[in-house]
């Protein structure tokens, strides 16, 4: 099964600047079948980014993501007050044994 | 639009069984693999079960094999998951997810829409 470690686990930033979530495999994820999500409080995930850098349906282009292999980041170039949320990522190169990351929440600092 | 609607969530006491059902609407159901994520309170998502476009091929984490089962019934754009023997680990919020495509296409395995979830309480 392949772990998922996010980092930070926090990250405290203020509206307007960037913000850059690593999240590292403990082996090579096969085609960057890497996706992130986002979830708000009391809100279900929405998918942000699949495939490791291809943004879903209505995602601003303030989100990116880039990576391969083991090390993968998601990117939000000025963060909106709307971005204050957890962020998940989560592997699906070794399905059917999908797997999250603990999540890094970016709070308003 | 896609819309995922979960039902059937509620207490229940250890070792009990419950079953789960998710209504989908705004888009073909039978073309689309789909699965079950949980949330326990406070904690981050865990993938529980996928099923294929028919229901003919499914997969379970390890933590509720031989426990839970997962079914779909496509003439009722419906999704199921049966929880059985239930401890108090296994409560939590109970996602049902749309997948990006059908099981046998490996890109599209991640989950491109999710419903608000039901809530499962395990205990006596």
């Amino acid at each position: 099964e392949i772990v998922l470690t996010q980092s930070p686990g926090t990250l405290s930033l203020s509206p307007g600047e960037r913000a850059t979530l690593s999240c590292r495999a403990s082996q090579s994820v096969s085609n960057s079948y890497l996706a992130w999500y986002q979830q708000k409080p009391g809100q279900a995930p929405r998918l942000l980014i699949y495939g490791a850098s291809s943004r879903a349906t209505g995602i601003p282009d303030r989100f990116s993501g880039s990576g391969s292999g083991t090390d993968f980041t998601l990117t939000i170039t000025r963060l909106d007050p709307e971005d204050f949320a957890v962020y998940y990522c989560q592997q699906y190169g070794s399905s059917p044994k999908w797997t999250f990351g603990q999540g890094t929440k970016v709070e308003i600092k | 639009e896609v819309q995922l609607l979960e039902s059937g969530g509620g207490l229940v006491q250890p070792g009990g069984s419950l079953r789960l059902s998710c209504a989908a609407s705004g888009f073909t159901f039978s073309r689309y693999a789909m699965s079950w994520v949980r949330q326990a309170p406070g904690k981050g998502l865990e993938w529980v079960a996928s099923t294929g476009t028919i229901g003919g091929t499914t997969f379970y984490a390890d933590s509720v094999k031989g426990l839970f089962s997962i079914s779909r019934d496509n003439s009722k754009n419906t999704l199921y998951l049966q929880m059985n023997s239930l401890r108090a680990e296994d409560a939590a919020v109970y996602y049902c997810a749309k997948m990006g495509g059908p099981l046998g296409v490996p890109d599209t395995r991640y989950f491109d829409s999710w419903g608000q979830g039901t809530l499962v309480t395990v205990s006596s």
